[in-house]
């Protein structure tokens, strides 16, 4: 496994600001995804983080609204953009270190749009 | 395209009691399955997995999911609850070659003492 930290923990923003989320990982992983989870709800993905590469987004999602970072093998930044109250959820983090499929998640990032 | 489906919204089992969380899949191949553990306020925690091979798996915290490949399904069950055991549970299928875990919809656990 590892340790995945991510920052902010939790804020609380204004409608049509901007939040960047950011994941860091305590070894090199081989992919990064970006996860949602809506107040009562299961986890939706969002996109796969390519390591110098641009994000390969899910049905729903556009990179103009989430636009990722992934500058290395450790961590990767997730921005949510022009917030809506919306978009208040949890945002989580995960990483994968082989191609079986297991991937382990950071603690989240509580987002509340006002 | 691939599904999961948690009959069970919530469940309410007294300490001690036995438990059975209940996950359903639909996927076209050898799926690989996962279960996870959110506590209130926390990031979700892996409590085992199959992949192949013997299909009664056993994970940490004294958990266990069988897969019947017959009924896909990848039931979690514990012996003996403790308090502790109060989260939620996800039941999630990934497909073999590929990146993306399909979740379901969670099953709420309350642990009456």
């Amino acid at each position: 496994s590892a340790v995945i930290s991510q920052k902010p923990s939790r804020d609380i923003c204004q409608r049509g600001t901007s939040l960047t989320i950011q994941c860091q990982v305590d070894s090199q992983v081989t992919m990064m995804f970006w996860y949602r989870q809506q107040p009562g709800q299961s986890l939706t993905l969002i996109a796969t983080a390519n390591q110098g590469s641009e994000a390969t987004y899910e049905s729903g999602f556009v990179i103009d609204k989430f636009p990722i970072s992934r500058p290395n093998l450790t961590f990767s930044t997730l921005t949510v953009s022009n917030l809506s109250p919306e978009d208040s959820s949890i945002y989580l983090c995960s990483v994968r270190f082989s191609a079986q499929g297991e991937q382990y998640f950071g603690p989240g990032t509580r987002l509340t749009v006002t | 395209a691939q599904s999961v489906t948690q009959p069970d919204i919530h469940i309410t089992v007294s300490e001690g009691a036995s438990l059975e969380l209940r996950c359903n899949y639909s996927y076209g191949a050898t799926p690989y399955l996962f279960w996870y553990v959110q506590s209130p306020g926390q990031g979700l925690q892996l409590l085992l997995k199959y992949f192949s091979g013997d299909t009664l798996v056993q994970g940490i915290k004294g958990f266990e999911a069988e897969f019947k490949r017959s009924q896909s399904s990848f039931n979690l069950r514990k012996p003996s609850v403790h308090w502790s055991d109060a989260a939620e549970y996800f039941c999630a299928v990934g497909a073999a070659a590929g990146n993306k875990l399909t979740f379901g919809g969670g099953t709420r656990v309350l642990v009456k003492p």
